[in-house]
This record gives structure tokens, C-alpha cells and sequence, in this order.
């Protein structure tokens, strides 16, 4: 089983739908948990930064996490064609531990 | 304020050839971690330093080797390539070590023939 598993997709949804990407994950030390963009070619941009359980809002982007599950979500509203990119979660523990990555999501959003 | 920048953005090198790769990081940020993206996949980590210090290694093989200089900037080196290497090499600043957000660059894409 792998540390991050994340569904690689690819999932398409019109334009003004409401996207939720998931990743599970086995390692009960992880604390720090990030979303990224990463349009073809690119590096991945930083999108949400979450520390432990709980919710975070920033503009149409919301990131839950759920410990309990070891169940992490991001949630994009109104979702826009200049949306469509990967997107990886990746997550961290405490101390010198580096991120470990999901495979990522491609996402379509579709005018 | 820049970015974290990379260079150079595209590399061809020949199977048993050596390449070095150059980061510099975000004004303030003292840490710089090393990433190998392969298509379709997550960046796998490879190394992190920090102050100059190695501070981590991943699962790769004593062929990568890195280091830091005393402006926070550095270099990742590949020995003996393989066409297994491959991929997208990315560097990630943050402030500190281990804990806080890491800010990627562009990478630089790598192709072994």
C-alpha cells in the first residue's frame, strides 16, 4: 500500500461546477498537508497549506482534512477553464520528514 | 520578489554522462529540497538542505548528490545516467527545515538519449 494513494483521473466537469478531489493516506505521523497546481510542463504552485484536522478557506478553495479517516479533501467553487491542471496533494510530519506526493488528479473544466 | 528559479529549463545528455542542476531559492528562504518528477507520477523527494547541511536523502542511488553554498543557492549532480533518470527535476524553498509551505520552481526537464 502506498504512503499517498490519489485517483489519477482524468475527471471533466463543465464550466461553474463544483470539483472535490480526495486523497487517502496510511501514515498516521503526517501533520502538514498541502494541495498543488501544477499546469503541463510546470512546476506545482502552492494552493492550500493545512495544519492537522479541520477546514480552510482561501477564495473559491476549500481544503478539509480529516485525521480520524486519514482522508484529506480540496474542494474548488465555480470552477473555471483556466482551472484545468494536476492536481497533487502531498503531506508531511513534524520535523525534518519531506513531502510525500500523490500521483495527482488532472482535471478538465470544460466552457 | 523572484521565485525560486532554475536552470537550465530543458537538458539532453547521452546514457554515462554527468549533469549538474542549479537552484536558487526565494530571498529569505534558507532550506532547498530536491524533487525527480517522471510523467504521470508525483514529485518523489531526493534531498533537502539546510544551512548548508544535508538534512535528508530519499530512496535514490549515491549517483545524485547535491549541495548547498553559503547564498542558500545549490546544485544537484547525476553521475553514470541512466535513461531511468529520465524526468522533471524540481527544487522546493521554504524558510525552515521539515516544517512551513515549500514554494516550487519551474523544474528542469531532463532527457537521457
Amino acid at each position: 500500500q502506498k504512503e499517498v494513494e490519489q485517483d489519477p483521473g482524468p475527471l471533466s466537469v463543465p464550466e461553474g461546477a463544483i470539483v472535490s478531489l480526495n486523497c487517502t493516506y496510511s501514515n498516521s505521523a503526517f501533520q502538514y498537508f498541502m494541495w498543488y497546481r501544477q499546469y503541463s510542463r510546470k512546476g506545482p504552485e502552492l494552493l492550500m497549506y493545512t495544519y492537522s484536522s479541520g477546514n480552510k478557506e482561501d477564495g473559491r478553495f476549500t481544503a478539509q482534512v480529516d485525521k480520524s479517516s486519514k482522508y484529506i479533501s480540496l474542494f474548488i467553487r465555480d470552477s473555471q477553464p483556466s482551472d484545468s491542471a494536476t492536481y497533487l496533494c502531498a503531506m508531511s510530519g513534524s520535523g525534518n520528514t519531506p513531502l510525500v506526493f500523490g500521483k495527482g488528479t488532472r482535471l478538465s473544466v470544460i466552457a | 520578489d523572484a521565485g525560486v528559479t532554475q536552470s537550465p529549463t530543458h537538458l539532453i545528455k547521452t546514457r554515462g554522462q554527468q549533469v549538474t542542476l542549479r537552484c536558487s531559492p526565494i530571498s529569505g528562504h534558507k532550506s532547498v529540497s530536491w524533487y525527480q518528477q517522471v510523467l504521470g507520477q508525483g514529485p518523489q523527494f531526493i534531498f533537502q538542505y539546510y544551512e548548508k547541511e544535508e538534512r535528508g536523502r530519499g530512496n535514490f542511488p549515491d549517483r545524485f548528490s547535491a549541495r548547498q553554498f553559503p547564498n542558500y543557492s545549490s546544485e544537484l549532480n547525476v553521475n553514470a545516467l541512466l535513461l531511468g533518470d529520465s524526468a522533471l527535476y524540481l527544487c522546493a524553498s521554504s524558510v525552515l527545515a521539515g516544517v512551513g509551505e515549500q514554494y516550487f520552481g519551474p523544474g528542469t526537464r531532463l532527457t537521457v538519449t
